[in-house]
């Protein structure tokens, strides 16, 4: 009964490899998001999805592609990957964009080690 | 630019005492502050809010303070549990929900002793 999960949940690769996160949610909200966290601890925001349609897209390499086939799930694939990819990253989800005061749903994280 | 900032990477605290995680902000388009607790090896999850026009939230034993004119903002627990032992987020959204971008601060490890 996860409301948010996301797959898989850890995932060791070696450079220059291409791998996917795949999240979905049966909260039924509107709005999903990737989140990044690196080794300094902060949570940064990447993309955000409402309706299938993106509304935010971070300064972030081109190599990083999300894709959400239904409102459902927000997928994210990493082309080539780097040293510096590694982290932990958060699916998250929400009714409409933004927190308002109720917050987002996260996933459990998947924790991308690139080796 | 840190636009959210949890000064303390860490507090410590005997159960049943008050823990005070603190947290101070930049940008004055916030309207929403949250909390969020954090358990390791899990995702963040969402635990109280407050909006610019209240200077005091609480639910339960949390509580969360706003002080718009220092952009300042706190959670006291009252009392603390051992089960609150968590990494603690504070987070910042502005009123225009379209921009649905939040900013999160680098949290604060609570531990509380038995």
């Amino acid at each position: 009964d996860t409301a948010v999960s996301q797959t898989p949940k850890y995932l060791v690769t070696q450079m220059g490899n291409d791998k996917s996160i795949k999240c979905e949610q049966n909260l039924g909200h509107d709005t999903m998001y990737w989140y990044k966290q690196d080794s300094k601890k902060f949570l940064k925001i990447m993309f955000s999805y409402n309706n299938k349609e993106l509304i935010i897209n971070e300064t972030v390499p081109n190599r990083f592609s999300p894709k959400s086939p239904d409102k459902a799930h927000l997928n994210l694939h990493i082309n080539s990957l780097e040293l510096g990819d590694s982290a932990v990253y958060f699916c998250a989800s929400s009714p409409a964009p933004g927190q308002g005061d109720s917050g987002y749903t996260f996933g459990s994280g998947t924790r991308l080690t690139v080796v | 630019d840190q636009q959210v900032k949890q000064n303390s990477p860490s507090l410590s605290v005997q159960e049943g005492r008050i823990s005070i995680l603190n947290c101070d902000y930049t940008n004055s388009m916030f309207d929403y502050f949250l909390w969020y607790k954090k358990y390791p090896a899990e995702g963040p999850t969402f635990l109280i809010s407050i909006s610019s026009i209240k200077d005091k939230n609480e639910d339960g034993r949390f509580t969360v303070f706003l002080n718009k004119s220092a952009k300042h903002l706190s959670l006291h627990i009252v009392p603390s549990q051992p089960g609150d032992s968590a990494v603690y987020f504070c987070a910042a959204s502005p009123y225009n929900t379209n921009a649905g971008k939040s900013t999160f601060g680098d949290g604060t490890t609570l531990t509380v002793k038995p």
